[in-house]
């Protein structure tokens, strides 16, 4: 099974702080890694999906980049806004499986 | 408005029943999948099904089964085999099997056994 870590677990900010999460995973066969965003009583909802070395996406005030030769993923938040309070998730997957294995999450806590 | 729904939302079973999680989606997409969430843990994948009348084991399947009857429906059931069906549990499903547009996710069904 993928071991998908995701640091730190937890963090508060105040708004209008810039922040970012890591997420590490094995490189060996990657094929594609996700970034979901999880609010309180809400669906998870896909922020970013990720397939090449150096792919770098950006929504609005949330960018990602990836790195697959090393193994790991960073999340940006510009500007935090107490909206982006959430569980932010990644998920990577290796080659053949289409199974994408979730991390436990970073809980982000924005504070007015 | 397309989307998957999962119901019930709240779900008590007594030990030593089956019971059955719905999930249904209108996306048109070609692939499946249920995950369990306990606290402070990852999602973990359940079963996966990646066309009609097909479907595979995920990581921890013991105790569950599935069917993929319709392109729409993917029910989960938690059988008494299940040691500890106390959990959160998402349906997702995604356009295409791999995944690369990512999944789109149902509001979750939370199951006590009492």
């Amino acid at each position: 099974i993928l071991n998908v870590e995701q640091s730190p677990q937890s963090l508060h900010v105040q708004e209008g702080d810039s922040t970012n999460f890591t997420c590490s995973f094995p490189s060996s066969n990657f094929y594609a890694l996700h970034w979901y965003r999880w609010e309180t009583a809400k669906s998870p909802e896909a922020l970013f999906v990720m397939t090449l070395n150096g792919d770098e996406k950006k929504k609005g005030r949330i960018s990602a980049t990836l790195n697959t030769k090393e193994g790991y993923s960073y999340l940006y938040i510009k500007g935090s806004q107490p909206e982006d309070s959430a569980t932010y998730l990644c998920a990577p997957s290796t080659s053949g499986t289409y199974k994408y294995i979730f991390g436990t999450g970073t809980r982000l806590k924005v504070l007015a | 408005d397309g989307g998957i729904t999962q119901s019930p939302k709240y779900l008590f079973r007594k030990e030593g029943q089956n019971v059955t999680l719905s999930c249904e989606q209108n996306l048109n997409h070609d692939a499946m999948y249920w995950y369990r969430q306990d606290p402070g843990q990852g999602l973990r994948l359940i079963y996966y099904s990646q066309i009609v009348n097909d479907f595979q084991k995920g990581d921890i399947a013991e105790g569950y089964s599935v069917s993929r009857e319709k392109k729409e429906s993917f029910p989960l059931t938690v059988t008494s085999a299940q040691k500890n069906p106390t959990a959160f549990y998402l349906c997702a499903s995604s356009i295409h099997r791999d995944g690369n547009y990512g999944y789109t996710f149902g509001s979750g069904t939370r199951l006590t056994v009492v």
